[in-house]
C-alpha cells in the first residue's frame, strides 16, 4: 500500500535488551515523526526530522532513546538498555510540506517490555 | 512551549451532538488540527482550522478563536463507529512542522 509502515507490529522484550523499531513513510514526505503512546494517554513527541536538516530531538526522553533516518526515507528508533517503564506503542507519521501538515501515521509498534 | 487541554470523556447516546473543546496556550501559531484515533488503530486527520470561524465536513465541524485561545470539535448526529479518542494539535510558529497534541478526548456512544 501506498501508507506508512511500521515493524515489527508487536515487540516482547526483555528488561536491558536493545530494541529496534522501523518505519516506512510514505514516499516523497519529507517529515518524518516518531511518537509514543502509552496505554489510554496522548501523544508524546519523540523525535522529528525534516529534509537534511539536522533532527528535533528534543523529545527524546533519554540517551538510551536514538533515531536515524537514512536517504531521506526510511526510519530507525533505537532503545538501548529497555526498561519496563518503555512499554507503550511507538507511532511514527509521515507528512508533505504544506500549510496543512496533515500528518499520517503508521499501526505503531506495541513494545512491551518484560 | 505549547499547553493544550481538552476533556478527559464525553459520553452520549447516538443522535446526538457532541462538543469537544480545546484551549491551549502558545506563542504563537499557524493552525489548529483534529485527529481520530479508534481503540487499537492509528491516528487520522480529521479537520484544520488555519483562520477563526467554522469548518464544516459532512457530520463534523471544527471552529478555533484565536482571541479567545479556543477551538472545538463538533460531532452531529452521532453514530456508534464516532466512539474514539479524539485529539486537538497545534503547528507551532517556531517549531517549524512539529505537531503538539492534546491528552485526547475518549468519546463513549451509547445505544
Amino acid at each position: 500500500g501506498a501508507g506508512v509502515s511500521q515493524s515489527p507490529s508487536n515487540k516482547v522484550t526483555e528488561k536491558g535488551k536493545d530494541v529496534e523499531l522501523r518505519c516506512d513513510p510514505i514516499s516523497g514526505h519529507t517529515a518524518l515523526y516518531w511518537y509514543r503512546q502509552s496505554l489510554g494517554q496522548g501523544l508524546e513527541f519523540l523525535i522529528y526530522f525534516q529534509g537534511n536538516s539536522a533532527p528535533d530531538k528534543s523529545g527524546l526522553p533519554s540517551d538510551r532513546f536514538s533515531a536515524e533516518r537514512t536517504g531521506g526515507s526510511v526510519s530507525t528508533l533505537t532503545i538501548q538498555r529497555t526498561q519496563q517503564e518503555d512499554s507503550a506503542v511507538y507511532l511514527c507519521a509521515s507528512s508533505s510540506v504544506g500549510i496543512y501538515n496533515e500528518q499520517f501515521f503508521g499501526p505503531g509498534t506495541r513494545l512491551t517490555v518484560l | 512551549g505549547q499547553s493544550l487541554e481538552q476533556p478527559s470523556e464525553v459520553t452520549a447516546v447516538e443522535g446526538a451532538i457532541v462538543q469537544i473543546n480545546c484551549t491551549y496556550q502558545t506563542s504563537g501559531f499557524y493552525g489548529l488540527s483534529w485527529y481520530q484515533q479508534h481503540d487499537g488503530g492509528a491516528p487520522t486527520f480529521l479537520s484544520y482550522n488555519a483562520l477563526d470561524g467554522l469548518e464544516e465536513t459532512g457530520r463534523f465541524s471544527s471552529f478555533l478563536s484565536r482571541s479567545d485561545s479556543y477551538g472545538y470539535l463538533l460531532l452531529q448526529e452521532l453514530q456508534m463507529k464516532d466512539s474514539a479518542s479524539y485529539f486537538c494539535a497545534v503547528r507551532a510558529l517556531l517549531d517549524d512542522y512539529k505537531l503538539s497534541f492534546g491528552a485526547g478526548t475518549t468519546v463513549t456512544v451509547r445505544a
